[in-house]
């Protein structure tokens, strides 16, 4: 059964500041892994998707690594900024339906 | 990309009514839907896989009974929370994935529907 676990749990830095979110996994047969990003009361945003034949991708701030053959994926977020406050959540699919992990709540002070 | 609707966005009922809410594939066919529950400061936990014409696979835990899927159609489920009470009070937010391709590989979620039970 895939498990997918995130480190930290909860994280505060201050502005501008860079940062690293980790996830990691256990069932390596992925299609695919998400990272969403989710504000306090709302539904889930996309945030990159990394198919599992790459080995990272970019969006603005936001760059995120895979190593799936080690179960891990990086979320890097460059020059942080007090709205980037949310919580992350990196997600699986394989096989079985879309496994999340229970996310890193990022704070970002100014 | 594929966009997923779910009606309504808030509902607030008293204990014992039952609530339906609708999952919407707009673009795309959904082979496959599923339903995630989120209680407060906790990730989204699945509740039950369902495929079009099938009955649904619930998770371990899940009451079938208390919660009531069907998935008609490639482009909707609905889920019946059926004599709600207050510890249902969540947020409920389906998923759906396709036929081929992007679509297959992939769950697109939506809005999420959040139930309060009085």
């Amino acid at each position: 059964k895939q498990e997918v676990t995130q480190i930290p749990a909860a994280l505060s830095v201050p502005e501008g500041e860079n940062l690293v979110l980790n996830c990691s996994f256990t069932d390596s047969a992925i299609y695919n892994l998400q990272w969403f990003r989710q504000d306090p009361g709302k539904g889930l945003t996309s945030l990159l998707l990394i198919q599992s034949s790459q080995r990272e991708q970019t969006s603005g701030r936001l760059n995120a690594s895979l190593d799936k053959s080690s179960g891990r994926s990086t979320l890097y977020i460059a020059a942080s900024q007090p709205g980037d406050s949310a919580t992350y959540l990196c997600a699986v699919i394989g096989n079985t339906p879309l496994v999340f992990g229970k996310g890193t709540r990022l704070s970002v002070i100014a | 990309g594929a966009v997923v609707s779910q009606h309504p966005s808030w509902v607030i009922c008293k204990s014992g009514t039952s609530v339906k809410i609708e999952c919407r594939s707009l673009d795309f066919q959904a082979t496959t839907m599923f339903w995630y529950r989120q209680f407060p400061k906790q990730s989204l936990m699945l509740m039950a896989t369902s495929n079009e014409g099938s009955k649904a696979t619930y998770e371990q835990g899940v009451e079938k009974d208390k919660f009531l899927i069907n998935h008609a159609s490639l482009t909707l489920s609905t889920l019946t929370v059926t004599s709600a009470h207050p510890e249902d009070s969540s947020f409920y937010i389906c998923s759906a994935r396709g036929l081929a391709g992007e679509y297959q590989e992939t769950q697109y979620f939506g809005p999420g529907t959040r139930l309060l039970v009085l």
